[in-house]
């Protein structure tokens, strides 16, 4: 199976500052790879795909790059809303697996 | 709009099976695969397995082998997803999501339905 591992696992951060997550897979994805944002009680929802590609209704202050085994989801200017945890998931090979979570708390 | 909303809450005691529907409504149900994710307390995404809605095909993750089956009433646009030999550890939100393809064709997760507690306690 491709591990995945997320860095930080946790991180405290102002409304307005530049956050980036990174994702680090153990085998070259090429670029298939997902990010999802997940609130408290609720169920995971898309951000990107295939790497850099943003889900259709997503604000443009998130954004994703990356190839190979090094991704990184950046929010450019954090907002009250984004105060959630963040999951990569790869889908290159089966089982797609999933990176343990990036909560990002208020500062 | 494109939705998925399981079943409600299930408490079960260990040994026992489970059975979490899955109803897709607003796409055409048999164009997209439909997989089942978990999530421990707490803790990160699993991915467990899927179906091909079309030919019933299905796929697992090898550690729920045996123990998962997947089936779909194409009628009513409902995917089943059956959890056996439940133990305590099994405790989980389940999640049902869709994708276009299975392998790396498209294949992201959107969107998820609300998800469903198991508990698994004697």
């Amino acid at each position: 199976d491709i591990q995945m591992t997320q860095s930080p696992s946790s991180l405290s951060a102002s409304v307005g500052d530049r956050v980036t997550i990174t994702c680090r897979t153990s085998q070259n994805i090429i670029r298939y790879l997902n990010w999802y944002q997940q609130k408290p009680g609720e169920a995971p929802t898309l951000l990107i795909y295939g790497a850099s590609s943003l889900q259709s209704g997503v604000p443009s202050r998130f954004s994703g790059s990356g190839s190979g085994t090094q991704f990184t989801l950046t929010i450019s200017s954090l907002q009250p809303e984004d105060f959630a945890t963040y999951f990569c998931q790869q889908f290159h090979s089966s089982p797609r697996t999933f990176g343990q979570g990036t909560k990002v708390e208020i500062k | 709009q494109v939705q998925l909303v399981q079943s409600g809450a299930e408490v079960k005691k260990p040994g026992a099976s489970v059975t979490v529907s899955c109803k897709a409504s607003g796409y055409t149900f048999t164009d997209y695969y439909i997989h089942w994710v978990r999530q421990a307390p707490g803790q990160g995404l699993e991915w467990m397995a899927w179906i091909q809605p079309t030919s019933g095909a299905t796929n697992s993750a090898q550690k729920f082998q045996g123990r998962v089956t997947l089936t779909r009433d194409t009628s009513i646009s409902t995917v089943y997803m059956e959890f056996s030999r439940l133990k305590s550890d099994d405790t989980a939100i389940y999640f049902c999501t869709r994708s276009y393809g299975a392998g790396s064709y498209r294949g992201w997760f959107d969107p998820w339905g609300q998800g469903t507690l198991v508990t698994v306690s004697s």
